[in-house]
């Protein structure tokens, strides 16, 4: 059974900063993998997607990391912002059906 | 392109009621899944449709069900309402299923 891990829970940084955050999950098998960005009470807006063939993808000032023999993915914030302020969540893909971590709530301070 | 709309937005019930709640996909796309989010679970898969077919569902009661219209439309449906069903309930679309899901804001739903 798939379980997915995000550390830390919590992140409180000043502006300017670069951070990463962390994303475990136990079964190697996965499609792909993706980084989401949830506002409160909002829906989820996906950020990055990697497929379970590549190892990175970037976007802007994002860029994650797929390493599946480790069961592990990152996602690294350069230059921080106080719009960066929400909750970043990481999912594993099943079959037709992903698996979320508890997400990891970012703070960044002005 | 209008994104993932999903009514109502806020739904309140008490228990014993049942509830419908109705997600219209991005144009085009086939795969639709629910999702139930709460603070002490996080979120958690319910069901994903794909040509009206259900294709997986997640460790749910039979109270929750779901369908998917010809037209990709997709409803969820919860009976007999408990305290514990208390939730944002979000409904995703992406093309076949397995690639960049787009989410709705979702349905708040309050059970008294």
């Amino acid at each position: 059974k798939q379980e997915v891990t995000q550390i830390p829970a919590a992140l409180s940084v000043p502006e300017g900063e670069n951070l990463v955050l962390n994303c475990s999950f136990t079964d190697s098998a996965i499609y792909n993998l993706q980084w989401f960005r949830q506002d409160p009470g909002k829906g989820l807006t996906s950020l990055l997607l990697i497929q379970s063939s590549q190892r990175e993808q970037t976007s802007g000032r994002l860029n994650a990391s797929l390493d599946k023999s480790s069961g592990r993915s990152t996602l690294y914030i350069a230059a921080s912002q106080p719009g960066d302020s929400a909750t970043y969540l990481c999912a594993a893909s099943g079959t037709y059906k992903y698996i979320f971590g508890t997400g990891t709530r970012l703070k960044v301070l002005a | 392109k209008a994104g993932v709309t999903q009514t109502p937005r806020y739904l309140i019930k008490t228990r014993g009621q049942q509830v419908t709640l109705s997600c219209s996909p991005i144009s085009g796309h086939r795969s639709v899944s629910w999702y139930q989010q709460t603070p002490g679970q996080g979120l958690q898969f319910l069901f994903e449709y794909f040509s009206e077919t259900q294709r997986n569902k997640g460790n749910f009661p039979g109270r929750f069900s779901g369908r998917q219209f010809s037209n990709s439309r997709s409803e969820m449906n919860v009976s007999t309402l408990e305290l514990g069903d208390s939730a944002l309930y979000l409904c995703a679309s992406s093309q076949q299923g397995a690639e960049k899901l787009f989410f709705g804001s979702g349905t708040q739903l309050s059970v008294l």
